[in-house]
């Protein structure tokens, strides 16, 4: 597989459940996003890993909290999630993460809350 | 001033037009300017990076222009396929790049 995969693709879930999402980037990048975009909204950057070590948490709330393994891998775990947190979540990859290069994209999960 | 600015559009325009769109950005210290494009309920697809002099690639032509500080990305003999919203991505030189809202473009028959 090539590229930037991520699971699941949708994503139901209730404000009491604890869910996980993953992403995994096959490009030999060192440095990894998590993105979140809101109809009508741009891109907000949540997470940054370089390097498996977290360099840029943009303020997002603690019910959000990523873990990258490796450079390979990078999650996000999801608990006591609002009803405004459905959207959809972005995993991105690129060489590295000093802005030169261009992001690579996995096709997303859309997450909603109920 | 927002960091980044787009104008939201649409931009409704028949097939072979020309259309152009612009991209602000506050940030005069930002180094490395991108256009993606992104299809409804589909992921941001990198489009061109923006160098200095401008580029071209096929009908796409990218400026960049620093007194100004604007980039824009010009589409000539417009396609069907071509519709889609337009992300320019600013980066400042830290860890965070800048995304627009987006340009929707619609291309008619």
């Amino acid at each position: 597989e090539t590229g930037v995969t991520q699971t699941p693709r949708h994503l139901v879930m209730g404000m009491t459940n604890k869910k996980s999402l993953k992403c995994e980037q096959h490009l030999g990048h060192n440095a990894m996003y998590w993105y979140k975009q809101s109809a009508k909204k741009p891109l907000e950057l949540m997470f940054v890993y370089s390097l498996e070590e977290r360099v840029e948490n943009n303020s997002v709330p603690s019910r959000f909290s990523p873990e990258c393994p490796n450079s390979s891998h990078l999650f996000l775990h999801l608990h006591t999630l609002q009803p405004e947190d459905s959207a959809l979540y972005l995993c991105a990859s690129s060489q590295d993460p000093s802005g030169v290069y261009e992001q690579y994209f996995g096709p997303g999960t859309r997450l909603t809350v109920t | 001033r927002k960091e980044v600015e787009q104008d939201p559009g649409p931009f409704n325009v028949p097939e072979g037009a020309t259309v152009a769109f612009n991209c602000t950005y506050s940030n005069s210290a930002s180094q490395s300017f991108f256009w993606y494009r992104q299809d409804c309920r589909k992921e941001p697809k990198l489009l061109m990076s923006v160098y200095s002099s401008g580029n071209e690639d096929g009908r796409f032509t990218a400026q960049l222009n620093r007194a100004s500080q604007y980039i824009s990305l010009l589409i000539r003999d417009s396609k069907l396929s071509d519709s889609a919203t337009y992300l320019c991505v600013v980066n400042g030189g830290s860890y965070i790049p800048t995304f627009g809202r987006g340009t929707s473009l619609i291309v008619h028959p």
